[in-house]
């Protein structure tokens, strides 16, 4: 039963590229929900995708945008990168928008020069 | 005021001790409750939910204090295993199942 997983497993970029991330959700799972984790920090909600959607959103900024693919796999893409940016990025399934049991992928470690 | 606080620590504590941490919530309506265990450049890993009366798994117990608006979990006979953050997670009202995360609190359990 494969977990979550994430694309790159590192990623290093300079300011004002843009950067593409990839997950895959947990088998049978449905939603994907996308967090950034500074270091020192818990992860922060960035948005959740459910039936191709943008369901909810927290408080990013519109640079951050994303996707969720028929096979529910998702992409979180960030544009006009600045150095704050630099963090790991999580991503997260779980059921029907169900947040009880979410399973997180192992990230990715976006640096920002 | 933060939506959810925890104490990062780090908590150092020996083998086989007990060690309690809490976390406070500011929105009283809140509805979900649960705390995740991260390794350190791992992912969160969910450890328990919490339920309204307090929950045990193992050496692990929950707890929820709706009144005082904070959650807690305390850990017995603490393990060299049992070093990680711990995160505090709250559900936020309104049907929306976004979560916030606390910072964590980071345990430390020494030979």
């Amino acid at each position: 039963d494969a977990g979550v997983t994430q694309s790159p497993t590192h990623l290093i970029k300079t300011r004002g590229q843009q950067v593409t991330l990839r997950c895959s959700p947990k088998s049978g799972h449905d939603t994907v929900s996308w967090y950034q984790q500074a270091l020192g920090q818990g992860p922060q909600f960035i948005f959740q995708y459910y039936e191709e959607e943008e369901r909810q959103r927290g408080n990013f900024p519109d640079r951050f945008s994303g996707h969720q693919f028929p096979n529910y796999s998702s992409e979180l893409n960030v544009n006009a990168l600045l150095l704050g940016d630099s963090a790991l990025y999580l991503c997260a399934s779980s059921l029907r928008l169900a947040v009880y049991e979410q399973y997180f992928g192992p990230g990715t470690r976006l640096t920002v020069t | 005021r933060k939506e959810v606080e925890q104490d990062p620590g780090p908590f150092n504590v020996p083998e086989g001790a007990t060690v309690a941490f809490n976390c406070t919530y500011s929105n009283s309506a809140s509805q979900s409750f649960f705390w995740y265990r991260q390794d350190c450049r791992k992912e969160p890993k969910l450890l328990m939910s919490v339920y309204s009366s307090g929950n045990e798994d193992g050496r692990f117990t929950a707890q929820l204090n709706r009144a005082s608006q904070y959650i807690s979990l305390l850990i017995r006979d603490s393990k060299l295993s049992d070093s990680a953050t711990y995160l505090c997670v709250v559900r936020l009202p309104g049907g929306y199942q976004k979560v916030t995360f606390g910072i964590g609190t980071k345990l430390q359990v020494i030979p």
